[in-house]
């Protein structure tokens, strides 16, 4: 079946440090990728997205690529902030005939410490 | 534009007390849904619609109902709630397959529900 896996949380930073947050996928068909970020007390909102292989998600200094090959969506970001503290979600969607289908990771809570 | 909004914020219920929570976009978006959202699980689809006077089940529909009288608003129903359906309830629409061809969903902020 679908299914989204993603490293366990909570993760905890320094300020300025490199953030990588581990996601792999399973899927039939060409899926869509997201990384979608909920800020405390908030809804979610798309962080960034892509739709094919070897294509580069990128907003706000963070990035993923879609690497078909090893069933993955890796995010990463150079330096993190303070503001970036929330939870980041890994996400496919799939293009069904009546309704998009998309299926969440179970989220990775970021703390980034000053 | 206001998005996708939810009412209420906070809730609580006790077992066995029904209630209705709304969803409104002004996005004009043919497609909306409801998902639950609980530790270290994700989001789970309970319903969702694809357009007016159209609905169908999701991944964990039993408990719930739901209507869709106009495009723009999608109501949620516990006809009797279970302390189980203590969660925070998100709504989302986008655009059908026409119009996108991308799966990207706008949410609301959640509703925060607790059952006693």
């Amino acid at each position: 079946g679908n299914s989204v896996t993603q490293m366990e949380g909570p993760v905890t930073l320094s300020e300025e440090a490199f953030l990588t947050i581990n996601c792999t996928y399973t899927a039939t068909g060409y899926p869509s990728l997201f990384w979608y970020v909920q800020y405390p007390g908030e809804g979610l909102q798309l962080l960034l997205k892509a739709t094919k292989a070897d294509d580069k998600g990128s907003n706000k200094g963070f990035e993923a690529t879609y690497r078909k090959e090893t069933t993955s969506f890796h995010l990463e970001k150079g330096s993190v902030q303070v503001s970036d503290s929330a939870v980041y979600f890994c996400a496919l969607g799939l293009k069904k005939t009546s309704y998009d289908k998309v299926i969440f990771g179970p989220g990775t809570s970021l703390s980034v410490i000053p | 534009n206001a998005g996708v909004t939810q009412t209420p914020k906070f809730r609580v219920l006790k077992t066995g007390q029904s209630m209705t929570l709304l969803c409104a976009q002004d996005m004009n978006h043919e497609y909306m849904y409801w998902y639950r959202q609980d530790p270290g699980m994700g989001l789970r689809l309970i319903h969702y619609s694809v357009g007016e006077g159209t609905t169908a089940k999701g991944e964990v529909p039993d408990g719930y109902n739901v209507s869709r009288l106009k495009k723009q608003n999608f109501l949620l129903g516990l006809e009797s709630a279970a302390p189980s359906q203590t969660s925070v309830y998100f709504c989302a629409s986008n655009p059908s397959y026409r119009d996108s061809s991308y799966n990207e969903q706008f949410f609301g902020p959640g509703t925060r529900l607790t059952v006693l």
